[in-house]
């Protein structure tokens, strides 16, 4: 069974700090990874997608891949209380059709 | 755009009660998901149809059904509503590129008394 692991948390980071969530998954044959932001009672929002080993830069949040590991990580810089989220770490397969896998999601908090 | 669309945002059911969720997509995407969100659980796969025409079952499909009605609706059924169907349920749709993101609709909050 496919299996994407994460803290639950909370994390608790101040603000200007750096947040590090991580993320591991079971499945070697995965390929596609992403990071998703779901403010409470509200919908997920992609964040950030990364499809090869190394790092991936978008503004404050840079995504890092390990296959030979099985690990994806998110880097938040600067962190700000309005990235107070939970945040939600998904894989799945490339070619053809397949479904993600979801983690359950790491909540953290940024204090002012 | 509007996006992904789900109706309604809330509803309120009591046991055995049927009703249907409605999801609506403008992006021309061809896949099409049914998730439910539980506290501790994830989100978990309930139905998808990976094209207009096909539908799948996913991690969690008992008590529910669904129609892809055309290739930018897809709705959820359940036909007999049990206390564990209360839950939170989003609809996301996706295109058919190398890239398998996923885009959500707002949710509906679903109680089974």
């Amino acid at each position: 069974q496919k299996e994407v692991e994460q803290n639950s948390g909370p994390l608790s980071v101040p603000e200007g700090a750096i947040a590090s969530l991580n993320c591991t998954y079971s499945d070697r044959g995965s390929q596609s990874f992403f990071w998703y932001r779901q403010y409470s009672g509200k919908s997920p929002e992609l964040i950030m997608s990364i499809y090869s080993n190394g790092d991936k830069e978008d503004g404050r949040f840079t995504a890092q891949l390990n296959k030979a590991s099985q690990y994806v990580s998110l880097l938040i810089r600067d962190s700000q209380p309005s990235d107070s989220a939970t945040y939600l770490c998904a894989v799945t397969r490339r070619g053809g059709y397949s479904t993600l896998t979801f983690g359950k999601g790491t909540m953290l908090l940024v204090s002012p | 755009n509007a996006g992904v669309t789900q109706t309604p945002k809330f509803q309120v059911l009591k046991t055995g009660q049927s009703m249907t969720l409605q999801c609506a997509q403008d992006m021309n995407h061809n896949s099409m998901y049914w998730y439910r969100q539980d506290p501790g659980m994830g989100l978990r796969l309930i139905y998808y149809s990976a094209s207009e025409g096909t539908t799948d079952k996913g991690e969690v499909p008992n008590g529910y059904n669904v129609s892809r009605l055309n290739k930018r609706e897809f709705s959820l059924r359940l036909e007999s509503a049990a206390p564990s169907q209360t839950s939170v349920y989003f609809c996301a749709s996706s295109g058919t590129g190398v890239i398998d993101t996923q885009y959500f609709g707002p949710g509906t909050r679903l109680t089974v008394l």
